[in-house]
């Protein structure tokens, strides 16, 4: 069955580093896109990145661009997101989550996408 | 980038009831329209894509509606288990990945 395990959380302190890893199995991990999924304390769901399925596209919002990289290894099956100066508002869980569906509409963007397995979700709490 | 909203922002419903939420897109984004379902300390979980397909395994109880710029998710009759919180969310064009504010049904 599709596993999803995350790990790597855990306290930082403001202007730290930290990197989220998200282990799968049970499915054919290069065939999907993936996605970091967050969600801070008693709030929504807020997407944080995505990348396809060769990892040849990238893709941040707007609160983490130029402090998190993700990317993934398909020879490991290991899907990664390290956040570098780590704010006090990027404190959430975390959850990595397989893309389903789908359709490139051009180049960069797709229709019909959306999350059918989610990870366990890791907590990171940035505080001083 | 496209807006969802949902309504309510929270709802109270008995055992049995029927229940809707709503979920308005700021732009018609045609069917791409999925349902989550959060219960507490867990992970989302797919109830419905593509605005009105049931996700695999999920009950026949819930069903969506809608297309364009106004969707719908019914519970025809709420058991115990689907108190928790259900998000929308926008499929038309990714990224970035819309979701809406949550709507949390709690019991009466």
């Amino acid at each position: 069955q599709v596993q999803l395990v995350e790990s790597g959380g855990g306290v930082v302190q403001p202007g730290r580093s930290l990197r989220l890893t998200c282990a799968a199995s049970g499915f054919h991990f290069s065939s999907y896109g993936m996605y970091w999924v967050r969600q801070a304390p008693g709030k929504g769901l807020e997407w944080v990145a995505g990348i396809w399925n060769d990892g040849s596209k990238k893709d941040y919002a707007e609160p983490v661009k130029g402090r998190a990289t993700i990317s993934r290894d398909n020879s490991k099956n290991t899907l990664s997101l390290q956040m570098n100066s780590l704010r006090v508002e990027d404190t959430a869980v975390y959850y990595c989550a397989r893309s389903m569906g789908g359709a490139p509409i051009d180049h960069q963007l797709l229709r019909g996408e959306y999350l059918d397995y989610w990870g366990q979700g890791m907590l990171v709490t940035v505080s001083s | 980038d496209i807006q969802m909203t949902q309504s309510p922002s929270s709802l109270s419903a008995s055992v049995g009831d029927r229940v809707t939420i709503t979920c308005r897109a700021s732009q018609s984004i045609s069917n791409f329209l999925n349902w989550y379902q959060q219960k507490p300390g867990k992970a989302p979980k797919l109830l419905i894509y593509d605005a009105s397909s049931l996700q695999s395994g999920v009950p026949s109880r819930f069903s969506g509606s809608g297309s364009g710029t106004d969707f719908t998710l019914t519970i025809s009759s709420l058991q115990p288990e689907d108190f928790a919180d259900y998000y929308c969310q926008q499929s038309y064009i990714t990224p970035p990945f819309t979701f809406g504010q949550g709507t949390r049904l709690e019991i009466k």
